[in-house]
């Protein structure tokens, strides 16, 4: 099983950012989402596709429907430059999107 | 507040075998239905799962990975643990252990990662 994102994404300071992470009937899957600063630890932002942890500001939220879910930002600030990574359990395997960079510029 | 943290050798020579340990503080590796993992991510690139293990000792294993992994736990020293045995240039990574807190949730806490370059 795979899930695909886009490589990169640009948005513009206090605009709408979407990360999308596709896969065959990906809806029926639970995603979660990690953001990853330069030479940090990820960090679970989304799970069980919009539902947020303890901490993560309310700017970022998620959806799931058909074969796509959708990480979005909105009101993007600058820290949220970093990558981005979906995963699904598939079988019992974690499976991890190829990340997608988030530039705020 | 749950803590992990990656402790082993930082060079490992080809053919050998890698051996890494998780240290969890903060609560119990038995606690609840937590289950623990092994990541890993080569420089520049993405997050590879490598396994993961129940408190009971249950495991399961990327199976691109094939038989070369082994995660094991000591619940009495709240510590986890990876093998990854014939080891090649492909293994260097930036590895990462991390809890998962049940059934389709996400994973999080992560350590802070650990090094690993596999070179003679």
């Amino acid at each position: 099983y795979e899930v695909t994102q886009p490589p990169s994404v640009s948005v513009s300071p206090g605009q709408t950012a979407s990360i999308t992470c596709s896969g065959d009937k990906l809806g029926t899957k639970y995603a979660s989402w990690y953001q990853q600063k330069p030479g940090q630890s990820p960090v679970l932002v989304m799970y069980q596709d919009s539902r947020r942890p303890s901490g993560i500001p309310e700017r970022f939220s998620g959806s799931s429907s058909g074969d796509t879910a959708t990480l979005t930002i909105s009101g993007t600030q600058a820290v949220d430059e970093a990558d981005y990574y979906c995963q699904v359990w598939d079988s019992y395997n974690a499976i991890f999107g190829g990340g997608t960079k988030l530039t705020v510029l | 507040q749950v803590q992990l943290q990656e402790s082993g050798p930082g060079l490992v020579k080809p053919s050998q075998t890698l051996s890494l340990t998780c240290n969890v503080s903060g609560d119990s590796i038995s606690s609840g239905s937590y289950y623990w993992s092994w990541v890993r991510q080569p420089a520049g690139k993405g997050l590879e799962w490598i396994g993961r293990i129940y408190p009971s000792g249950s495991t399961t294993y990327n199976p691109s990975l094939g038989s070369r992994v082994t995660i094991s736990v000591d619940t009495s020293k709240n510590q986890f643990f990876l093998k990854v045995t014939s080891v090649t240039a492909a293994d260097t990574a930036v590895y990462y252990c991390a809890m998962v807190r049940g059934v389709n949730k996400g994973f999080g806490p992560w350590g802070q990662g650990t090094l690993v370059t596999v070179s003679s």
